[in-house]
């Protein structure tokens, strides 16, 4: 199985402040025939299912606002928030889609200072 | 605008068997080529992928539940639905049903229910 290790498990920034996540996966998901990196991004909010923010390491799904970025390759990967907003409050989780089983990360907290 | 809702029974004894259904609306399961999948959430931990099926009924699942889970789909009603055997405290979560956002399940989740609590108790 590939483990994805996300760190920090919490984390609390000011508003307006730039929030970072990282998640390491246990081997490589990048796919080099298509040279996508099998990684998604989501947020959950408390009572709320996940929602997918960031997929193929970078690409930012429709409609979400351009503060949240995706970056990284191979097993290393990043999420930012630019400018954190209260609404940006949550777990986000990291996801591995290269191999089966398919895989989350452990979640990070992220909360206002 | 998709849908997914969630449905069975909320509280089952142990050794019992789980039987949930995902209905689909705002779009037909046998339209096109999605993956529908599930996933679980224990209180207050991670989330964990359960498995995955294809509207002509292709699954995948995850090897540590593969022994006790089934996932089949019925297009005549755009539903699918997840069966778990032999249940036990530990499968105490926040059971979701979710669609892959592609045509096969190397894709991420794209639209998801709004989950149903189950809880395994004597």
């Amino acid at each position: 199985d590939i483990v994805m290790t996300q760190s920090p498990d919490s984390l609390a920034v000011s508003l307006g402040e730039r929030a970072t996540i990282n998640c390491k996966s246990s081997q490589s998901v990048l796919y080099s025939s298509n040279n996508k990196n099998y990684v998604g991004w989501y947020q959950q909010k408390p009572g709320q299912p996940p929602k997918v923010l960031i997929y193929w390491a970078s690409a930012r799904d429709s409609g979400v606002p351009d503060r949240f970025s995706g970056s990284g390759s191979g097993t290393d990967f990043t999420l930012t928030i630019s400018s954190l907003q209260a609404e940006d409050v949550a777990v986000y989780y990291c996801q591995q889609y290269y191999s089966f089983p398919l895989t989350f990360g452990g979640g990070t907290k992220v909360e206002i200072k | 605008q998709l849908q997914l809702q969630e449905s069975g029974p909320g509280l089952l004894n142990p050794s019992g068997s789980l039987s949930l259904t995902c209905s689909v609306s705002g779009g037909s399961i046998s339209a096109t080529t999605y993956y529908w999948g599930w996933v679980r959430q224990p209180p207050g931990k991670e989330l964990e992928w359960i498995g995955s099926v294809s509207y002509v009924g292709n699954t995948y699942y995850n090897p540590s539940l593969a022994s006790r889970v089934a996932i089949s789909v019925d297009t005549s009603k755009s539903q699918f639905s997840l069966r778990v055997s032999s249940v036990t405290d530990a499968d105490t979560a926040v059971y979701y049903c979710a669609r892959h956002c592609g045509d096969s399940a190397y894709f991420p989740f794209d639209y998801w229910g709004q989950g149903t609590l189950v809880t395994v108790s004597s």
